[in-house]
């Protein structure tokens, strides 16, 4: 089945500076690319994300882009904010799977000020 | 306002007991999942559903139990044979159950063994 691998664990920037996170996946398959945010104690919320027919997504200060020959897709975060401060998770979806997702295991992001 | 409602939002087991946990969708929804949060992990799909009165295993389904006789309801009972239950449960809806539908999440259970 599938498999996400996502990095790093944690990331603590600066206000104002940008954040990376990375994800790889196994399955040449996948075509989905989701990117969710969850705060303490909430449910994961959809930020962005991605279909395999496309290289890159931006939303305002939120863009991911996706290698499909290399098999991995990034969170690109500019000006961070303190309100960016939550964990990220990323997930993919295989063709004919369903709409199922696999997760990564999360990235707790920290933006002192 | 439309969304997804997960209720109770702590919940406490006693060994040896069943415990069924609330979603509900108002957001006409066909599809509705289940999923389990452990610190550490990411989120791991328990049962899916597509449509009514159809569901389907997720990746760690044992110990588990689902029923979808509406569209806009999905609850989940974690049984005594779930030996682990101890977790953070999330139920999600998209559109449809085809690929590449965006998943929407509720604010989730934390169930706890007394």
């Amino acid at each position: 089945g599938e498999n996400v691998e996502q990095h790093p664990s944690t990331l603590s920037v600066q206000e104002g500076d940008s954040a990376v996170i990375k994800c790889t996946y196994s399955d040449s398959a996948s075509n989905y690319f989701p990117w969710y945010k969850q705060e303490l104690g909430k449910g994961p919320q959809l930020i962005i994300d991605i279909r395999s027919n496309v290289g890159e997504k931006k939303d305002q200060r939120i863009a991911v882009t996706l290698n499909k020959t290399a098999k991995h897709f990034s969170l690109h975060i500019t000006e961070t904010q303190p309100e960016d401060s939550a964990v990220y998770f990323c997930a993919a979806s295989i063709v004919g799977g369903g709409n199922k997702l696999t997760f990564g295991t999360g990235t707790q992001l920290k933006v002192e000020l | 306002d439309g969304g997804i409602t997960q209720s109770p939002k702590y919940l406490f087991r006693k060994e040896g007991q069943n415990v069924t946990l609330s979603c509900e969708q108002n957001l006409n929804h066909d599809a509705m999942y289940w999923y389990r949060q452990d610190p550490g992990q990411g989120l791991r799909l328990i049962y899916y559903s597509q449509i009514v009165n159809d569901f389907q295993k997720g990746d760690i389904a044992e110990g588990y139990s689902v029923s979808r006789e509406k569209k806009e309801s999905f609850p989940l009972t974690v049984t005594s044979a779930q030996k682990n239950p101890t977790a953070f449960y999330l139920c999600a809806s998209s559109i449809t159950g085809t690929e590449n539908q965006p998943q929407h999440f509720g604010d989730g259970t934390r169930l706890s063994i007394l």
